[in-house]
């Protein structure tokens, strides 16, 4: 079955760049959904088809997805970035949707 | 506003049963593939079940397959899933979430119900 793989912590300084991965065999293939979640709160989506945003969602997040990794990145990174971030896929051979096991995301 | 509303968690024993609903309201529910997902403590995220918008096609995750049932009442706005045959592990957090473009990705989530499964 699908794998996707996401590195358990990402620490960034405020103001920096963050870049959270996940990693899928011909994931680029794919369509990749991002969440973020804060400690007891639901996910929230913050990116959706690989690069798209909803509304709300600050142009600092922006998503791309190539080969096997996507990435999530985060300019400027905030206090307020802190939490867990998910990406999420369908896969088409098992009509099941998969999430990563999850990022944390530690500001500095 | 758009929202989604889960109820029906509670503390059950191993092998019983549960149903959890979710009253979807703000938008036009018939319209929309919607799904369950679930969180165990201090754990990731899980995929459990998705109905189509027209209650067409179903399909489970390999967990819970067998056990679970979902379904939905599209005249009044509810989505269900039912649980049987409850284990210690399906314990977690039972989220709502409304599927955009399905298979696409989930843009609306409710607040969730607690699920525990003790003797």
């Amino acid at each position: 079955s699908y794998v996707l793989t996401q590195p358990p912590s990402v620490s960034v300084a405020p103001g920096q760049t963050a870049r959270v991965t996940c990693t899928g065999n011909n994931i680029g293939s794919k369509s990749v959904h991002w969440y973020l979640q804060k400690p007891g709160q639901a996910p929230v989506l913050v990116v959706y088809d690989d690069s798209d945003r909803p509304s709300g969602i600050p142009e600092r997040l922006s998503g791309s997805n190539s080969g096997n990794t996507a990435t999530l990145t985060i300019s400027r990174v905030e206090a307020g970035d802190e939490a867990d971030y998910y990406c999420q896929v369908w896969d088409n051979s098992s009509d099941h949707w998969l999430f990563g096991g999850g990022t944390k995301l530690t500001v500095l | 506003q758009v929202q989604l509303v889960e109820s029906g968690g509670g503390v059950v024993q191993p092998g019983r049963s549960l149903r959890l609903s979710c009253a979807a309201s703000g938008f036009t529910f018939i319209n929309y593939g919607m799904h369950w997902v679930r969180q165990a403590p201090g754990k990731g995220l899980e995929w459990v079940a998705v109905m189509w918008y027209d209650g067409s096609h179903e399909y489970y995750g390999d967990s819970v397959k067998g056990r679970f049932t979902i379904s939905r009442d599209n005249p009044n706005n509810t989505l269900y899933l039912q649980m049987n045959n409850l284990r210690v592990d399906d314990t977690a957090v039972y989220y709502c979430a409304r599927g955009i473009d399905d298979p696409g990705a989930f843009d609306i989530w409710g607040q969730g119900t607690l699920v525990t499964i003790s003797s």
